[in-house]
């Protein structure tokens, strides 16, 4: 079974800094997609970015981007310089290319200091 | 907004009732997807209809149903509650299916079972 492991809880970083939020994950799959999700105090769940297993290229949008290591099985997302409208739970997910069934992850909760 | 609408926002009912989430997808989006978000379980993923027919089926108890009508809306149904069925609940909407669509996550509906 798929599995997707997100090993900090909590994090906090300082604003303008960049923070590294981590995420692992288990498959047997070669196909498949990977996404981080946002989900600010308001409970909106909220597309961050998406990255096509099948892509070596990392994903970018705006000051969002991430580090696929496919062999390792690792997903992290950078944020750059990091702004209070940050602070969120970021889910990171995972979608088998032949159903939609997402696995997330238990959540990192990010502060964002003044 | 994700154009994704849910109904109602929260709801508070009592053991042993029955309630009924009223999720409404996207323009154009044929998939329906629920998911319930639990402070113990995390996100994790109900239900899939796709044109009105099930599609994929997740951890989803038998006290719980659901059905997406002709119009592509699609309801969840319920019952027998139990005190750990409070959660939010969301709904999410794609234009397809198998493919690695975006889900577009709507507001969700909060459910207290008192």
């Amino acid at each position: 079974a798929q599995t997707v492991t997100q090993s900090q809880p909590e994090m906090s970083v300082q604003e303008a800094e960049t923070v590294t939020l981590s995420c692992t994950y288990d498959t047997s799959e070669s196909d498949y997609y990977l996404f981080w999700y946002k989900q600010p105090p308001s409970r909106q769940m909220i597309l961050v970015i998406r990255q096509e297993a099948y892509k070596q290229q990392n994903a970018t949008e705006n000051r969002f981007s991430v580090n696929f290591q496919k062999a390792a099985k690792s997903f992290s997302l950078k944020i750059s310089d990091s702004q209070l409208g940050d602070a969120a739970m970021y889910f990171c997910a995972y979608l088998r290319n032949r159903d939609d069934k997402i696995i997330f992850g238990k959540g990192t909760r990010l502060h964002i200091l003044p | 907004d994700s154009g994704v609408t849910q109904t109602p926002k929260h709801l508070i009912t009592a053991t042993g009732q029955r309630v009924t989430l009223r999720c409404s997808p996207r323009s154009g989006d044929l998939s329906v997807y629920w998911y319930q978000q639990s402070l113990d379980q995390g996100l994790q993923f109900l239900i899939q209809y796709y044109n009105g027919e099930e599609r994929a089926k997740g951890n989803i108890l038998e006290r719980f149903s659901a059905q997406q009508f002709p119009d592509l809306h699609s309801e969840l149904n319920l019952s027998s509650l139990e005190l750990g069925d409070s959660a939010l609940y969301f709904c999410a909407s794609s234009v397809g299916a198998g493919v690695g669509n975006e889900q577009f996550f709507g507001p969700g509906t909060r459910l207290t079972v008192l």
